[in-house]
C-alpha cells in the first residue's frame, strides 16, 4: 500500500521552461510534506517543504503546490536548468516528525 | 554538506553473511533513522533512535537492528543477508529542536549482496 504517488518516472524539459513534478498521497494525517533532490552517489538533499496549513510555498525557483482535497502536491521549477536534472523525491510526514514517507521519484532530465 | 557522514561507501556481501553499516552526526542530533532505497524505489524507513533507544520501527524483520551511541554515532546491523537486501542505506539525523524539513541525510552505503 503505497501512501505517498509518484506517477511518472521520468520527466523531460527543455532548458528554460517550467518542470512540474506531480505527487499524490493517500494518508490523510500527513499534514508535512517535503521535496529532496537526489544526485547519483549522493543523499537526498532537501529542496523545499510545505505544512497542511498553506496551500503554497515559494523558494526561488521552486514553488510547492498543496490541495488538500485532491490529497495532491506538485513542485514547480522554473525556469529550469540543466543543473535541475535529478531524480526528486515527494515525502509526507505527520507533525514533521520521521519518519518520512517517500514517494518512488521522478528523475527530471532539462535539456539544454 | 549536511554532517552527516557514512561508511562505508560501497561493500559486496554473501548471502547469509553478516554486516554493519556506520553513521555519524551532528553534535547535537539525537535522533538518527535509517532508510533503505532499493533501486528504482524511494526511500523506506527502517527505525529509528533517539537518545540511544529506538524509538520506531518500520516494516522490517528483526534482523534488522541498531545501535546508537553517546558521541552521535550509529550503526546498523543486519543478520543472514539475503538477495534482496541489496540496496542503499541512507542515514538520516534531525536536530532536538524539529522540524520536517532539518532532516539531514548521509551520501548512503551501496550494499551488494551476491
Amino acid at each position: 500500500d503505497q501512501q505517498v504517488k509518484q506517477n511518472s518516472p521520468s520527466l523531460s524539459v527543455q532548458e528554460g521552461r517550467i518542470s512540474i513534478l506531480n505527487c499524490d498521497y493517500t494518508n490523510s494525517m500527513f499534514d508535512y510534506f517535503l521535496w529532496y533532490k537526489k544526485y547519483p552517489a549522493e543523499g537526498p538533499t532537501f529542496l523545499i517543504s510545505i505544512s497542511s496549513i498553506k496551500d503554497k510555498n515559494e523558494d526561488g525557483r521552486f514553488t510547492v503546490f498543496l490541495n488538500k482535497s485532491a490529497k495532491h502536491l506538485s513542485l514547480h521549477i522554473v525556469p529550469s536548468q540543466p543543473g535541475d536534472s535529478a531524480v526528486y523525491f515527494c515525502a509526507a510526514t505527520n507533525s514533521g516528525n520521521t519518519p518520512l514517507v517517500f514517494g518512488k521519484g521522478t528523475r527530471l532530465s532539462v535539456i539544454a | 554538506e549536511t554532517g552527516v557522514t557514512q561508511s562505508p561507501t560501497h561493500l559486496i556481501k554473501t548471502r547469509g553473511q553478516q554486516v554493519t553499516l556506520r553513521c555519524s552526526s551532528q553534535s547535537g542530533h539525537n535522533t538518527v533513522s535509517w532508510y533503505q532505497q532499493a533501486l528504482g524505489q524511494g526511500p523506506q524507513f527502517i527505525f529509528q533512535y533517539y537518545r540511544e533507544e529506538e524509538n520506531g520501527r518500520g516494516n522490517f524483520p528483526p534482523r534488522f537492528s541498531g545501535l546508537q551511541f553517546p558521541n552521535y554515532s550509529s550503526e546498523l546491523n543486519v543478520n543472514a543477508l539475503e538477495l534482496d537486501d541489496s540496496a542503499l542505506y541512507l542515514c538520516a539525523s534531525t536536530p532536538d529542536t524539529n522540524s520536517g524539513n532539518t532532516i539531514y541525510f548521509g551520501e548512503g552505503s551501496w550494499l551488494t549482496v551476491v
